[in-house]
């Protein structure tokens, strides 16, 4: 069964300070795993994938197959990051899709 | 292209009733993913098409289903509705599966 798991409900930080948002994951195969973001009054979009290790508005998130977690990291945290994260894993059929509950990010000034 | 698309915005129905709801994919995409968004978790997967056939399906009963037409456009139908269907139910396309998922805005439905 696929399973994600992020801890925190809410996150709030400073302007200015890093910032880890968690997530665990169970799955018996090789998932893909995604972090996706919804700004207020947007709509869900992904905002990286494991596979393409890229860093994406500074945000870097690195698959631990040892410890089945794919935490989102910023050394920054700005203002503009305020928002929704959801960490999502799809599985090798690349067919279903789950989420976690999300994370509320707020970065205070 | 004004992305995903998906109608309506928001409904409400009885206990009981029928609901149909759609989208339409942004040009060029061929999979269609039916999310249920109840309010303070994430999006739970209810189906998958891909190229007019089901290719995943989550744990939902079989009074929820759909459809990908021609277009690549696609209903979700939910029947005998309960007070628990209450929620935003969201449409993702891509490409083909695999491929980056963009969302629409979603349809909230309330049952009341």
């Amino acid at each position: 069964a696929q399973r994600v798991t992020q801890p925190e409900k809410l996150l709030s930080v400073f302007k200015g300070a890093p910032v880890e948002l968690k997530c665990n994951y169970s799955y018996s195969g090789s998932p893909e795993l995604f972090w996706y973001v919804q700004y207020s009054r947007q709509r869900l979009q992904l905002l990286l994938r494991h596979i393409s290790r890229e860093s994406i508005k500074g945000f870097t998130a690195d698959l631990n197959k040892g410890e089945t977690s794919f935490h989102l990291k910023k050394p920054f945290a700005q203002e503009e990051d305020s928002a929704m994260y959801y960490c999502a894993l799809s599985g090798t059929n690349a067919g279903k899709s789950t989420f976690g509950d999300g994370t509320t990010l707020t970065v205070k000034p | 292209d004004a992305g995903v698309t998906q109608s309506p915005t928001h409904l409400i129905k009885t206990r009981g009733q029928q609901v149909t709801l759609r989208c339409s994919p942004i040009s060029g995409h061929k999979s269609v993913s039916w999310y249920q968004q109840v309010l303070g978790q994430g999006p739970q997967f209810i189906f998958q098409y891909y190229e007019k056939e089901e290719r995943g399906r989550g744990n939902f009963p079989d009074r929820f289903s759909a459809r990908q037409f021609p277009n690549y456009s696609s209903e979700l139908n939910v029947n005998a509705l309960l007070l628990g269907d209450s929620a935003l139910y969201l449409c993702a396309t891509q490409e083909s599966p695999g491929e980056t998922q963009y969302f629409g805005p979603g349809t909230r439905l309330l049952v009341l």
